[in-house]
């Protein structure tokens, strides 16, 4: 374990309702990331950031956005969640840019 | 973008068996990453590979960088049941690139 905690763990909400994800790093690395994994698709990034307050868009950044306040603080925001955003995420963390990338055991989200 | 095949999608095997699994790259990548995930938990990088031609070993995982850079493989050599899970490659076109990710070989191994 790299030191990531990601909260909540499970997650059961419904369609319309903003949801947040939370990923906290103990290793004070510089770069963070939010994936999620769907059955056909592999993982896929959705936002990362490489610095406070620094983040951009990964390849299905629609419906999410993000905020690094603090080093050691990676918030993932599903302002109005829909059903297509049942999905595990999981936030991952890197001393230099994208490799080797250290997963957190993910959050399990259902929107219903 | 760039696509990723890892094959094969799963494998059912026996304990004792040796596996082996390889990603294909539609473009040249520098760098190679295999992640092994267990059930209800995130993936953890078993090996990474910067070279082409480069063979590097873990235990009984060995994984290969393909000369032509497109491509890469996993062996498990002997398995036993806590190999099962799901094996994943992922690869980086140029340092600073988004990595891709396969979409992973379903392992499972049968005592």
């Amino acid at each position: 374990d790299a030191g990531i905690t990601q909260s909540p763990r499970h997650k059961v909400t419904e369609t319309g309702t903003p949801v947040t994800l939370r990923c906290h790093q103990t290793e004070n690395h510089r770069y963070m990331y939010w994936y999620r994994q769907d059955p056909g698709h592999g993982l896929r990034l959705i936002h990362y950031s490489y610095g406070v307050k620094d983040t951009d868009k990964g390849e299905v950044s629609d419906g999410y956005s993000v905020s690094r306040s603090k080093t050691e603080d990676f918030l993932l925001t599903l302002e109005s969640a829909t059903s297509s955003q049942t999905s595990v995420y999981f936030c991952a963390i890197s001393v230099g840019v994208e490799t080797p990338l250290h997963f957190g055991n993910g959050t399990r989200l259902t929107v219903t | 973008g760039q696509q990723l095949n890892q094959s094969p999608q799963s494998m059912f095997i026996q304990e004792g068996e040796d596996v082996s699994m390889n990603c294909t790259s539609s473009s040249i990548f520098n760098t190679w990453l295999w992640y092994k995930q267990d059930p209800g938990e995130g993936p953890v990088l078993l090996i990474a590979l910067y070279k082409a031609g480069e063979l590097t070993s873990n235990g009984r995982l060995t994984a290969q960088f393909g000369i032509t850079r497109k491509d890469s493989f996993l062996n498990i050599s002997a398995s036993i049941p806590s190999d099962v899970g799901i094996y994943f490659c992922a690869g980086q076109e140029t340092s600073g690139s988004r990595l891709t990710f396969g979409e992973g070989t379903q392992l499972t191994v049968n005592p």
